[in-house]
């Protein structure tokens, strides 16, 4: 069994802050690890992903995140927040022959000028 | 990048009548397509799993004779909400995704509305 755990659900940072979202995960197999954003009325765009290569994982529009094993984490992170940031972040995890994704709850971002 | 195009992004309907949703991966072949229901201000609940000519598999607690899929090419799997009721209302996000290990690919969402 596979789940998902994003602290907070709700962040809220300063226009050029740093943002940090955080995932931990547990998985009875090695994990496939996602981030996508989602924007108002809209599906989900992917920001990057970790499949058991380099354990920081740049993505795009600045993000990346950082797959730790012995935390069972994997936070997402940018140095300096953009007003277009601010959307709904949702951490995944599957693994190597299952398909599916499972989600955590989400964390919307807030970006304050 | 790989472009999911889901179509229609709203629809408003009576209470009993059946709505079709289309997802179609336009620049790949799909192997493997996801349907998702989000509930408001709630993460996304995988509804069914479909695969190019084969019958869907659906999670537990989804009605199969309610939310019926078809997978019938690789580039379009429709989902149909049955005799729809204003309980079916949701966001119904599908994904698209090629060979193995490689990622899914969302279209944009379809907002059902059930009056």
């Amino acid at each position: 069994a596979q789940s998902v755990t994003q602290l907070g659900s709700h962040v809220s940072v300063s226009e050029g802050a740093l943002v940090l979202l955080r995932c931990n995960y547990s998985s009875s197999v090695p994990p496939y690890l996602f981030w996508y954003v989602q924007y108002p009325n809209q599906g989900l765009q992917l920001l990057l992903k970790y499949t058991s290569a380099a354990t920081l994982v740049k993505g795009i529009n600045g993000f990346e995140a950082e797959f730790k094993k012995s935390e069972t984490s994997f936070h997402l992170t940018k140095p300096s927040a953009h007003m277009s940031d601010a959307a709904e972040y949702f951490c995944a995890v599957s693994n190597f022959g299952n398909e599916k994704l499972t989600f955590g709850t989400g964390t919307r971002l807030t970006i304050i000028p | 990048g790989a472009v999911v195009s889901q179509h229609p992004s709203r629809v408003i309907c009576k209470s009993g009548t059946s709505v079709k949703i289309e997802c179609r991966s336009l620049d790949f072949q799909a192997t493997t397509m996801f349907w998702y229901r989000q509930f408001p201000k709630k993460s996304l609940m995988l509804m069914a799993t479909s695969n190019e000519g084969s019958k869907a598999t659906y999670e537990q607690g989804v009605e199969k004779d309610k939310f019926l899929i078809n997978h019938a090419s690789l580039t379009l799997s429709t989902l149909t909400v049955t005799s729809a009721h204003p309980e079916d209302s949701s966001f119904y996000i599908c994904s698209a995704k090629g060979a193995a290990n490689q990622p899914q690919h969302f279209g944009d969402g379809t907002r059902l509305s059930i009056l």
